[in-house]
């Protein structure tokens, strides 16, 4: 099955600075990799995807990178501010495998004021 | 945007009672939902798929007779976790994909506490 792996678990930065996760994924077949942010006893919420014929895709901060080639794929976040403090998850998703995801363990990001 | 919810949002149960969580799609007919565990600072465990009129696909390790999921209609998936015990205490949260694109939209968890 699908192994996904996430790093770092945890990650400080200082307000303004940029911050970026790294996910390696094995399942060629995957062909979707959402990225969610998660507050403490809340549900996970989507901040940005992307599918496999697409390398790089952006939305004002944050964008994220793929590349299919070595099965990787990363989170990028500029201009931090403290309410991104919170935990961050991909994920990668086949449509062969009944459209399952299979989640990293989680960085926790914290922006320092 | 899509939205799903769950109910109930927290649950305390003495040992060895059963506890049904429902998760519900509000604005649109989920083809398939998903059901996931979360422990403390942990990620999110799969636990089943989901899928309207079918029996529930199990990840290995799940018992499915001591986690009974139904999906009786197109909007509305239900967990029960039978004879429950404290080590069943954890985070269920579930999700649920119109099945266009594998876009899965969460719904906000349960916390199930088991005394």
């Amino acid at each position: 099955g699908e192994n996904v792996e996430q790093h770092p678990s945890t990650l400080s930065v200082q307000e303004g600075d940029s911050a970026v996760i790294k996910c390696t994924y094995s399942d060629s077949a995957s062909n979707y990799f959402p990225w969610y942010k998660q507050e403490l006893g809340k549900r996970p919420q989507l901040i940005i995807d992307i599918r496999s014929n697409v390398g790089e895709k952006k939305d004002q901060r944050i964008a994220v990178t793929l590349n299919k080639t070595a099965k990787h794929f990363s989170l990028h976040i500029t201009e931090t501010q403290p309410e991104d403090s919170a935990v961050y998850f991909c994920a990668a998703t086949s449509n062969t495998n009944a459209g399952k995801s299979t989640f990293g363990d989680g960085t926790t990001l914290t922006v320092k004021p | 945007g899509a939205v799903v919810s769950q109910h109930p949002s927290r649950v305390i149960c003495k040992s060895g009672t059963s506890v049904k969580i429902e998760c519900r799609s509000l604005d649109f007919q989920a083809t398939t939902m998903f059901w996931y565990r979360q422990f403390p600072k942990k990620s999110l465990m799969l636990m089943a798929t989901s899928n309207e009129g079918s029996k529930a696909t199990y990840e290995q390790g799940v018992e499915k007779d001591k986690f009974l999921i139904n999906h009786a209609s197109l909007t509305l998936s239900t967990l029960t976790v039978t004879s429950a015990h404290p080590e069943d205490s954890s985070f269920y949260i579930c999700s649920a994909t119109p099945g266009l694109d594998n876009e899965q939209f969460f719904g906000p968890g349960t916390r199930l506490t088991v005394l």
